[in-house]
């Protein structure tokens, strides 16, 4: 009963540095989203993928890349890590687009960039 | 204009209380409607969806969703310390979600 799973749950980052955020699900979810949550500003959309080889930005996707090559697996990348960036971020699957379904959210990755 | 909008709080009641929280949305076209409960440094948990205008019953936990006003609300009855978490309403149209930025209740006991 794994559903969405997100790994590292922890990381720390020097300024620069680049690094990869893992998602995988087990639900056969065609949609896949990342989303960074800063505290009091809720959820923003990162990237989304409405299906394998298929991706699109969302409202803040500066500084990040994504790639989908098979449904169960959506990897974040930031390339040079700033301080800004530091956040939690969550990675979230749905069987449907927005509007037609719900949608389920992994653990979180939290990420602080010094 | 937001998508979703929702009062931040904080809210604190006492064990017992009934609770309610609100939001309003912006686009018509939305249909299906969400609540989400989110313990501190956890993800979002799923707690209710509803596609219909009225209400939704599970338990102690009342979705009621006003599409008239564009107004969604979520009802805790008998609330207990352990609903202590931000709660996020959230709507969708095509291939996004669109969330509000939570409402933070604690529950003492």
């Amino acid at each position: 009963n794994a559903g969405v799973t997100q790994t590292p749950k922890f990381r720390i980052l020097k300024i620069g540095q680049s690094m990869t955020l893992q998602c995988t699900q087990d639900m056969n979810h065609n949609y896949m989203y990342w989303y960074r949550q800063d505290p009091g500003m809720g959820l923003k959309l990162i990237y989304y993928s409405v299906g394998a080889g298929i991706t699109d930005k969302g409202e803040v996707p500066n500084g990040y890349n994504v790639s989908r090559s098979t449904t169960e697996d959506f990897p974040l990348r930031l390339e040079l890590a700033a301080p800004s960036q530091t956040s939690v971020y969550f990675c979230a699957s749905s069987h449907l687009g927005g509007g037609n379904t719900e949608a389920f959210f992994g653990q979180g990755t939290r990420l602080t960039v010094v | 204009q937001k998508e979703v909008e929702q009062d931040p709080g904080p809210l604190s009641v006492p064990e017992g209380a009934i609770v309610s929280l609100n939001c309003t949305y912006s686009n018509s076209a939305f249909q299906y409607f969400m609540w989400y409960r989110q313990y501190s440094r956890k993800g979002p948990e799923l707690l209710m969806y509803t596609y219909s205008s009225g209400n939704k019953e599970d338990g102690r936990f009342t979705a009621q969703v006003d599409k008239s006003s564009k107004y969604i609300s979520l009802f805790i009855r008998d609330s207990q310390p352990s609903d202590s978490a931000t709660y996020l309403c959230a709507t969708g149209a095509g291939n996004q979600f669109y969330f509000g930025t939570g409402t933070s209740l604690t529950v003492i006991p």
